[in-house]
């Protein structure tokens, strides 16, 4: 069943302002790991926040955790045209065997 | 991070045929999942595929549909029985690594049932 929410559902910027994508969760996590997908191919690792961490740096990505409320922030900065693509976040739920439960996903589209 | 490979990329099929997919990954690793992504939407577990044991499904999903086999560490296969146009989607397998929490993705196959 689908854990998270995210949002917004679909998100258009311009090339070089910043893109932030929110997702919310029910239950008690390890870990949230965000990914990016183009055009209906495969799922790109993005970047791995766990669940006693707060924020988490990975290039021009930003993750950001909040247990208590049970969210997560991805910040894309300086955004480029490639960057065009869905992002999902992932919960891999505490006591589960790693299985993941997905957001709804978040469509971005930078405009050239 | 493990390089994933599956086989078809895509078909297309008739109605009441069935479909098997393979995952096959190029180093041991402990958990290999499938999921379906259907349309538009974003994606659902199907099952845990257990190495020499039967997979563990999820709510919705069953052996008699999808069954799934994984002999070894490395590989899997996924078949999509007696399809129908629902089954229509994008079904990709995932795998952690040994000592890793992170989960990689194939690259997908895209599955079309007239």
């Amino acid at each position: 069943s689908q854990q998270g929410e995210e949002d917004p559902q679909a998100l258009s910027i311009q090339e070089g302002e910043n893109a932030t994508m929110n997702c919310s969760y029910k239950t008690s996590i390890n870990n949230l790991q965000w990914y990016r997908q183009n055009s209906g191919r495969g799922l790109v690792h993005l970047i791995l926040i766990r669940s006693n961490e707060r924020e988490k740096h990975s290039g021009r990505l930003r993750v950001t955790l909040d247990t208590s409320k049970k969210s997560s922030s991805l910040l894309i900065t300086a955004s480029r045209a490639a960057d065009t693509a869905s992002y999902f976040c992932a919960t891999d739920a505490s006591g589960s065997a790693r299985q993941l439960t997905f957001g709804s996903g978040t469509q971005l589209t930078v405009l050239p | 991070s493990a390089v994933i490979s599956q086989k078809p990329s895509r078909d297309i099929c008739q109605r009441g045929t069935s479909l098997t997919i393979q995952c096959q990954v190029d180093s041991q690793v402990t958990m290999m999942f499938w999921y379906r992504q259907q349309p538009g939407q974003s994606l659902t577990l199907i099952a845990t595929a257990n190495q020499g044991s039967e997979a563990t499904y999820e709510s919705g999903f069953v052996i008699d549909k999808f069954p799934i086999s994984r002999p070894n560490l490395t590989f899997s296969t996924l078949t999509v029985s007696n399809m129908s146009p629902e089954d229509s989607s994008i079904y990709l397998c995932s795998v952690v690594g040994v000592g890793g929490n992170e989960q990689f993705f194939g690259p997908g196959t895209r599955l079309t049932v007239l």
